[in-house]
């Protein structure tokens, strides 16, 4: 178990939905980062927040926005879905947020759209 | 811009034999390397990295890695798997002021017995 928790485990929607992952850090952590992985995309980095701001932002569509609260949780929302966003979502976290910190991975949402 | 190279997407081996998964970066800047694996249906586990100092780091499970800067290489060994480390492996790079993790495109290690 490496602490960080990720809700829900599975989640069936249907295109043109919004939909809302949640994932809590690790105790004491302060930076949290969300991955999509995908069969044709492979492991995908879509941003990362350092205590509640935004610090740095990778391959994320217009249609996702995601966010860090003041306890640190965060949450990934993806809009208006297609077919194509289905995916598994990591969310990860680490004490910093600097490159040579270890990262602790949760088990990931499976979000299947139809 | 930094990037992974997985040589590999499938490595069947015999159980108790040697293996080595490879992986080749590129990156333009000083770069920390990570290989995590992936059982089924879970999430990422952080094997070994190399930060700086020697260039062979050894991990958990038995696993070790050389990095190489010359041929700028980070190729993961193990000298006898097990069924159980079955899963998917995945190379990862960083260098950058944050977090970001580049990954590989993984190699599934397959362990027969």
């Amino acid at each position: 178990d490496s602490g960080v928790t990720q809700t829900p485990k599975h989640l069936i929607t249907a295109t043109g939905q919004r939909v809302t992952l949640r994932c809590s850090p690790r105790s004491g952590d302060l930076s949290v980062y969300w991955y999509q992985q995908s069969l044709d995309q492979g492991l995908q980095f879509l941003i990362q927040y350092y205590n509640g701001e935004e610090r740095a932002k990778g391959n994320i569509l217009e249609r996702f926005s995601a966010q860090q609260f003041p306890d640190l949780h965060s949450e990934l929302n993806l809009s208006s879905l297609e077919l194509g966003d289905s995916a598994l979502y990591f969310c990860a976290s680490s004490v910093e947020g600097r490159a040579n910190t270890e990262a602790f991975f949760g088990q990931g949402t499976r979000l299947t759209v139809v | 811009a930094q990037s992974v190279t997985q040589l590999d997407s499938q490595v069947p081996v015999f159980e108790e034999a040697p293996v080595e998964l490879r992986c080749n970066y590129s990156s333009s800047v000083s770069v920390y390397l990570f290989w995590y694996v992936q059982y089924p249906n879970q999430g990422l586990q952080l094997l070994l990295k190399y930060l700086s100092g020697s260039t062979l780091v050894k991990g958990i499970n038995g696993f070790e890695a050389e990095f190489n800067k010359s041929q700028t290489s980070f190729h993961l060994r193990k000298p006898s798997v097990h069924i159980s480390d079955t899963a998917e492996y995945f190379c990862a790079v960083s260098g950058d002021s944050s977090y970001k993790l580049i990954f590989g495109s993984g190699t599934r290690l397959l362990v027969r017995p």
